[in-house]
């Protein structure tokens, strides 16, 4: 069973651009989480979504968002990009059965670099 | 969460030793945590969990220990092996919550 895939593995952009990022969940799961992880920082949570809707969003400015397709991947988008941004983003997915306290399972990321 | 900037707490241990990383919470209505396993260049890795009805849960070779009095949860590796060098991170959430709160990390160093 193919895990958690993201897309692109690296990209590149400058500042003012936008940026999207694509996620995949695994097989059978409808919850998709993304999370900002700077370098040598812990995960910092960004977005959930659930069956196609936002179900909670982490303290970032609102030109991050996102959205969640019926076959249930997702995307983040981030508008306006600041160098700060340049971060790996990971998405983790579940079953959708039990919120955050169930296993995430964790793509490889991708990583952003804003010039 | 709390950060510690670019400098990631560091364990380096012996091949065969017994490892144990830290990880102190915030909120002492925190009722569920997690550690994850982060290899480089990969995402990370659910390793164990544990509720705060419990202070000890075993998987294989993991232990999770859970203090509530300190707010202090740690993870033990029994014989270390050169594959668990990797960043630990904890998380922590409250039931009815909607994120994990995860901790800035762990980097456990496994000498041959």
């Amino acid at each position: 069973e193919a895990g958690v895939t993201q897309s692109p593995t690296h990209l590149i952009k400058t500042r003012g651009q936008q940026a999207t990022l694509r996620c995949s969940p695994i097989s059978g799961h409808t919850s998709v989480y993304w999370y900002q992880q700077a370098l040598g920082l812990g995960l910092q949570f960004l977005l959930w979504y659930d069956e196609g809707e936002e179900r909670n969003r982490g303290n970032f400015p609102p030109r991050f968002s996102g959205r969640q397709f019926p076959n249930y991947s997702s995307e983040l988008n981030v508008n306006a990009l600041e160098l700060e941004d340049s971060a790996l983003y990971l998405c983790a997915s579940t079953r959708g059965e039990g919120g955050p306290q169930e296993t995430q399972y964790f793509g490889p990321g991708t990583r952003l670099l804003v010039l | 969460g709390e950060s510690v900037g670019l400098h990631l707490p560091t364990l380096s241990v012996q091949e065969g030793d017994n490892s144990i990383i830290n990880c102190a919470y915030s909120n002492s209505a925190s009722d569920y945590f997690i550690w994850y396993k982060q290899e480089s260049g990969k995402g990370p890795q659910f390793i164990i969990d544990i509720r705060s009805n419990m202070d000890k849960r075993q998987g294989q070779r993991v232990t999770v220990l859970l203090n509530k009095t300190v707010k202090h949860l740690s993870l033990q590796i029994a014989a270390t092996q050169p594959g668990d060098s990797a960043v630990y991170f904890c998380a922590e959430n409250i039931t009815g919550r909607r994120a994990l709160t995860f901790g800035s990390g762990t980097r456990l160093q496994v000498q041959p």
